[in-house]
C-alpha cells in the first residue's frame, strides 16, 4: 500500500532553514510527481510546489521562489523540501502529497502525515 | 494566476440534509478540479477528482459536478461524520491553487 512518511516536528529560529523529508513506499517513487502543501494554524491549504522524482525537475509557487528548494534521493525513495530564511508566518504543518498521475496533472491522492514546523525566537 | 473561490465559507446543516458547496475558478479549468475533505486535526483526503469522479472508498452520498469555471460538491444526506472543512483545488497547471475552504457543521 502507498505510504508517505514524513520527518518529525521542527522548531527553528527566524532566519534559519528547515528541511523536511518524505519517504515513499508501496509504489514506484520515480513514476509520480510529489507536491508540497502547507497549512498555517487555523488556515487553509497552500500549494508550495512540486518535484518530478524521475528528472528532478521542479515548479515552485511564485510566493516561495528563491526560498524553497525541492530535491529527491531516488536511492531511498525520499523527497525533500527545504525552506530558508524562515519567518514567524512560516509556522505551519507541511505536507507532501503524491500526484495521482505520472503526468503531474492529477489530484493529490496520497498524503504524508504532516510535519509541524514552528518558527519562534 | 487563477483564483479559486468557494462559497459559503461556513455552513450549518441538519443530519439528513442535502448540502451543496460551490467553487468558482477565475478562468476556465475544464474539469481539472478536485475536492478534499479535512476533518479536524487530520490529513486532507481526496474525495472527488476530474470534477465528478468519486475516489475509491468514498461514500456515494458525495458527488461533484461542473466544468469550466463553476463546480459543486453535493452531500445528498448529511451524516455526523461529514463534519469537516472541504477544499476545492484546480490542478490543470501550476500553481495548483486551493479554495479557501468551507467549514461544515451539524446543526
Amino acid at each position: 500500500q502507498v505510504q508517505l512518511v514524513q520527518s518529525g516536528a521542527e522548531v527553528k529560529k527566524p532566519g534559519a532553514s528547515v528541511k523536511v523529508s518524505c519517504k515513499a513506499s508501496g509504489y514506484t517513487f520515480t513514476g509520480y510527481y510529489m507536491h508540497w502543501v502547507r497549512q498555517a494554524p487555523g488556515q487553509g491549504l497552500e500549494w508550495m510546489g512540486r518535484i518530478n522524482p524521475n528528472s528532478g525537475g521542479t515548479n515552485y509557487a511564485q510566493k516561495f521562489q528563491g526560498r524553497v528548494t525541492m530535491t529527491r534521493d531516488t536511492s531511498i525513495s525520499t523527497a525533500y523540501m527545504e525552506l530558508s530564511r524562515l519567518r514567524s508566518d512560516d509556522t505551519a504543518v507541511y505536507y507532501c502529497a503524491r500526484d495521482r498521475y505520472s503526468s503531474g496533472r492529477g489530484p493529490d491522492d496520497y498524503w504524508g502525515q504532516g510535519t509541524l514546523v514552528t518558527v519562534s525566537s | 494566476d487563477i483564483q479559486m473561490t468557494q462559497s459559503p465559507s461556513s455552513l450549518s446543516a441538519s443530519v439528513g440534509d442535502r448540502v451543496t458547496i460551490t467553487c468558482r475558478a477565475s478562468q476556465g479549468i475544464s474539469n481539472y478540479l478536485a475536492w478534499y475533505q479535512q476533518k479536524p486535526g487530520k490529513v486532507p483526503k481526496l474525495l472527488i477528482y476530474a470534477a465528478s469522479t468519486l475516489q475509491s472508498g468514498v461514500p456515494s452520498r458525495f458527488s461533484g459536478s461542473g466544468s469550466g469555471t463553476d463546480f459543486t460538491l453535493t452531500i445528498s444526506s448529511l451524516q455526523p461524520e461529514d463534519v469537516a472543512t472541504y477544499y476545492c483545488q484546480k490542478y490543470n497547471s501550476a500553481p495548483r491553487t486551493f479554495g479557501q475552504g468551507t467549514k461544515l457543521e451539524i446543526k
